[in-house]
């Protein structure tokens, strides 16, 4: 039972438009979200993160929006560059709760096209 | 500031041996927690340590893992005896507090044959 859910295992964006990548969650107590960017060989490295109380987080070219209603988070790269070409990862947790063990989507495998 | 780190990047072993992985987290970060990535499967929380305390074990798989984190600082993750699933990528992560992001280290690529 995936909780955690990034539908598009890939997707490829021209350099210098926007891209989007979409997530959705199914567990009401996750209050804590984030998103992370990972190399081949490497850790994921953490990019930007959300707490439910707010709707959107900003930080350079990173935006991240969170729809508590529906369930749903999305990260925005604009404008995108070859250096963004990686495995980007949602992953949420329910620190409120006691709980503050990530809970990781599958990742989507994002290409920048020059 | 030096990141997480992780020791070995890479182990090979047999079915039945005894590995121990080894994390040093960020200085300063009370919180670490283990993770591991299966092959083709997604990323997944084995446990998390507050200091010396284990806040969190829900994730370990089974009792042939056990994780210590003595002094706080420094922790191990050690598998005994290992088996052909414990294959994968083993990861170790810290943060400052809870609820906060959680950094990574370049992880521990463990093969059992």
């Amino acid at each position: 039972d995936q909780q955690v859910k990034q539908n598009s295992p890939s997707l490829s964006v021209q350099e210098g438009r926007i891209s989007i990548l979409n997530c959705d969650y199914t567990n009401s107590m996750f209050d804590y979200f984030l998103w992370y960017k990972k190399y081949p060989a490497e850790g994921p490295t953490f990019l930007i993160s959300i707490s439910s109380i707010k709707d959107k987080n900003e930080d350079g070219r990173f935006t991240v929006f969170l729809n508590k209603s529906a369930k749903h988070l999305s990260l925005h790269i604009v404008p995108s560059q070859p250096g963004d070409s990686a495995v980007y990862f949602c992953a949420a947790s329910a620190a409120g709760g006691g709980a503050d063990g990530l809970t990781f989507g599958k990742g989507t495998h994002l290409i920048i096209q020059p | 500031e030096a990141g997480v780190t992780q020791f070995p990047s890479h182990s090979v072993i047999e079915k039945g041996q005894t590995v121990t992985l080894r994390c040093d987290p960020i200085s300063g970060h009370d919180n670490l927690y283990w993770y591991r990535r299966v092959m083709g499967k997604e990323i997944k929380f084995l446990l998390h340590f507050v200091k010396e305390s284990k806040q969190d074990e829900s994730g370990m798989p089974n009792n042939r893992f056990l994780a210590e984190r003595t002094g706080g600082t420094y922790s191990t993750l050690k598998v005994q005896p290992a088996e052909l699933e414990d294959s994968g990528v083993y990861f170790c992560a810290s943060s400052q507090e809870r609820g906060t992001g959680k950094y990574f280290g370049p992880g521990t690529r463990l093969t059992v044959t």
